[in-house]
Order: structure tokens, then sequence, then C-alpha cells
């Protein structure tokens, strides 16, 4: 099946600097991507939307100039965190998806996650 | 604005078939689909229904009912390894909204 990655896996940064996180659709083209938070034991929050060379369409709640995506690329999407705080910490989660489906199988593939802690 | 009901745990048997229901309410709706997440891990896809219906593959079974805006997916033969998470998502327009998980306890 189709593979997203993202990178890095983990990251600790000290609290006032800026993380940020790649995700590579690896063998199709993603015309969207999406970026999810996820604390713990809780659900899958969808910060953002972003369509390759348009600007990303945010969630209510999410402020765009602290969570910056640029999805410069079919294949890479990034999401900079800046300014982190501890309560930025929080388990981040790509997703892409491919053109959509006319009711048929779900297109939309998850990455492995991100795990930012900020101390 | 959108919003999905499950429950947030259910325990269940080694061997048994367990059923984890979701309600949804939304606006644009395209399909269900249900996700697996372990401890740690991100989620993985398990199935996806547009239309009404049981949905089968291999031990995991989905159901949809659009009137109803009610679905379920079923564990069957349940294993130690099915211990995890499951979120309902609908897709509504362009983009996937999540439940808030079902918390699968498995006993030996």
């Amino acid at each position: 099946g189709a593979v997203v990655s993202q990178h890095p896996s983990r990251v600790i940064c000290k609290s006032g600097t800026s993380v940020k996180i790649e995700c590579r659709s690896l063998d199709f083209q993603a015309t969207t991507m999406f970026w999810y938070r996820q604390f713990p034991k809780q659900s899958l929050m969808l910060m953002a939307t972003s369509n390759e060379g348009s600007k990303a369409t945010y969630e209510q709640g999410v402020e765009k100039d602290k969570f910056l995506i640029n999805h410069a690329s079919l294949t890479l999407s990034t999401l900079t965190v800046t300014s982190a705080h501890p309560e930025d910490s929080s388990f981040y989660i790509c997703s892409a998806r491919t053109r959509m489906g006319q009711g048929s199988t779900d297109t939309q593939y998850f990455g492995p996650g991100t795990r930012l802690t900020v101390l | 604005g959108q919003s999905l009901e499950q429950p947030s745990e259910v325990t269940a048997v080694e061997g048994a078939i367990v059923q984890i229901n979701c309600t949804y309410q939304t606006s644009g709706f395209y399909g269900l689909s249900w996700y697996q997440q372990h401890d740690g891990g991100a989620p993985t896809f398990l199935s996806y229904n547009a239309l009404d219906g049981l949905e089968e593959t291999g031990r995991f079974s989905s159901f949809l009912s659009r009137s109803d805006s009610y679905g379920y997916l079923l564990l069957q033969e349940l294993q130690m390894k099915d211990s995890a998470s499951y979120f309902c998502a609908v897709r509504a327009s362009d983009k996937i909204i999540f439940g808030k998980g079902t918390r699968l306890h498995i006993l030996p």
C-alpha cells in the first residue's frame, strides 16, 4: 500500500525554539495533506488541511502563525511549530490523500507520527 | 459542524466477538471509516463504508446505515493483539473527522 513518512519520529526541544516536522508521500503524489494533533488518550484533532501550492486551511482554534504549514510539492508538506511551549507537547500525525475517490476505498494514508516534547 | 459518538471503553474475552458502535452528525457525508491505533503508534486504516451494508475483511467487519447515521465495527475471534483504540471517522466534504475513540480491553 501507499507509504507516508514523517521526520523526525521524536523530537525534544527547549521552550521558545521552533521545530519543523516533515511529511512525505513516498510512492504517490498527494494533492492534499492533513495535519493532526493527538494528546495522550485523546482523539486525533485535525489542525489544518493543505493543498499543494496554496495556503493551508486551519481549523477553528488553531493558530496559523504558530503552526506554519508549507506544501511546496506533491510529495512534501512541513509543519513548523514556532516558539514551542510545553503545552505544544503532543503527537503530531500527517496524512496524505490522492485524488478523491468516488465511493471507493478511502485513499487517505497516515504517517507514523512525530512525538514532540517541549521542555 | 460534525460530531461522532462512540463508547469510551469496551471489554471482551479472547476468542469472543465484540461490536463497537458509532453514531454521527455531519454535513456532506461521504463515508465512514474505522482505524486502529496501538499505544504509541499512528492510526492504521481498517475499513471504509460509503454505502449501506456490511463490509467484511477477514476477522473485521464494518456496517453502515446512512439513514440512521450509524455504523459499527465488528471484531471476531478476538486476539490479545487486538487490544487497542478504535476510531470511527467520517469523511465529510474534503476532510476526515475522528471520533474520540474506543479503548478495547481483551481479557485472556
